[in-house]
């Protein structure tokens, strides 16, 4: 059964904590994406990678880190630097740029 | 300007209504074109990927995109309650990342 897996499904953590988000897909897509989903707004790409050990940072990077081991994982790291963590956290991945993309169910991540 | 608009809605229509959701984009070297379905709390499924102009049907579901005018449609017949949920466009350039609208609420009634 290919798809996408995040987890947890709900992340909650005190103002000034580190905390990371998993992604793993079993499509064999060479990309992965990690999209940030607030009301009202567009989902907006944090940071992307088309291949194993490299990635590259979307529109909003500040205050988040991912790494790429594997191909079928892309964990986000949202560290205390990010000013507002409070938001739904989606990841995607697709066969290359401008290919469909899938996207995982989602984490929602509450600050306070 | 944003790249890629979408009225926010919420559009509300009978069972049975042909609904019609739109986007505008501003760059004219978009080329890539998706639509998702997003229910609440739940990751976007995709419903359509399109490229270039022209007309694209699955099922109940038919894509358009006009590049003269920037303009592209989701048309949906014979609505459902379960298509209850918010629609998202994309556009994309050729080898680049994909821009998203905000959304379209849609409510279709009993």
């Amino acid at each position: 059964d290919g798809g996408i897996t995040q987890s947890p499904k709900y992340l909650f953590r005190k103002e000034g904590q580190n905390v990371t988000l998993s992604c793993e897909q079993n499509l064999n897509h060479d990309a992965m994406y990690w999209y940030r989903q607030d009301p009202g707004q567009g989902l907006r790409l944090i940071y992307y990678s088309q291949i194993v050990n490299d990635f590259q940072k979307g529109d909003i990077a500040e205050g988040y880190s991912v790494s790429r081991e594997k191909k079928e994982s892309f964990p986000l790291t949202v560290t205390s630097a990010q000013k507002n963590p409070t938001a739904f956290y989606l990841c995607a991945s697709s066969n290359g740029i401008s290919y469909e993309q899938y996207f995982g169910p989602g984490t929602r991540l509450t600050v306070t | 300007q944003k790249e890629v608009e979408q009225d926010p809605g919420p559009l509300s229509v009978p069972e049975g209504a042909i609904v019609s959701l739109n986007c505008t984009y501003s760059n004219s070297a978009f080329q890539y074109f998706m639509w998702y379905r997003q229910y609440s709390r739940k990751g976007p499924e995709l419903l359509m990927y399109t490229y270039s102009s022209g007309n694209k049907e699955d099922g109940r579901f038919t894509a358009q995109v006009d590049k003269s005018s920037k303009y592209i449609s989701l048309f949906i017949r014979d609505s459902q309650p379960s298509d209850s949920a918010t629609y998202l466009c994309a556009s994309a350039p050729y080898g680049q990342n994909f821009v998203f609208g905000p959304g379209t609420r849609l409510s279709v009634l009993p």
